[in-house]
């Protein structure tokens, strides 16, 4: 699977909108990009995936670049609550999605 | 409904003995994979079930095995624990093999001593 670069921390005010952007260069076209975001002392949590158009669901909105090469996962009005570590992830379609390779992701502050 | 449950939650076991861990996943969910989340590794994948079949497995050594009943739920096994398998584990449900969501349980704890 192609490999994903995110920052390694990033801090927010609450009640602000976050941006939280991966680059994902040498993704093929056939990865869907998937964003996880992992609490504090629990297992990690889907928010989001794509393929090529930009996507919205309750939690957040996943907009991916023209070229398909890097994508920004956007908390509309952070809370506290969205302090995690949040990944980003590429799978391939067709195959299984059962084994995901997550990196170091990126961890997320969030201030009152 | 109910989410992915695994038991127990905290386990402290000593070097050379061997441990089961079980997984029940969502009602109707098909599939599970079991991770292994270390400070220093991160997040790594060990293995994945499908219909009592093991479908993906990653870099582990042999001690680390793993099935998979008919009814869906899940055990892995470690045998002749060592220091380093110290970890948190975690399995994730998901409905089936091409499913994007996967469901997590909160982990078993395992300190080996």
């Amino acid at each position: 699977d192609a490999k994903t670069t995110q920052p390694n921390s990033m801090e927010s005010n609450e009640e602000e909108p976050v941006h939280l952007p991966c680059n994902h260069s040498t993704i093929s076209g056939t990865d869907y990009i998937h964003w996880y975001r992992q609490l504090p002392s629990q297992g990690p949590e889907y928010v989001i995936h794509g393929l090529t158009s930009n996507v919205n669901n309750r939690m957040a909105s996943l907009a991916i670049a023209e070229d398909r090469k890097s994508s920004t996962l956007i908390l509309h009005r952070a809370t506290l609550r969205d302090a995690a570590v949040y990944y980003c992830i590429l799978r391939g379609y067709g195959g299984s999605q059962g084994n995901l390779i997550f990196g170091k992701g990126t961890k997320l502050s969030v201030k009152p | 409904k109910a989410g992915v449950t695994q038991t127990p939650r905290y386990l402290i076991k000593t070097r050379g003995q061997q441990v089961t861990l079980s997984c029940s996943p969502i009602s109707g969910h098909r599939s599970v994979s079991w991770y292994q989340q270390t400070p220093g590794q991160g997040l790594q994948f060990l293995f994945e079930y499908f219909s009592e079949t093991q479908r993906n497995k990653g870099n582990f050594p042999g001690r680390f095995s793993g099935r998979q009943f008919s009814n869906s739920r899940s055990e892995m096994n470690v045998s002749t624990l060592e220091l380093g398998d110290s970890a948190l584990y975690l399995c994730a449900s998901f409905r089936d093999r091409v499913s994007h969501e996967q469901y997590f349980g909160p982990g078993t704890r395992l300190t080996v001593t």
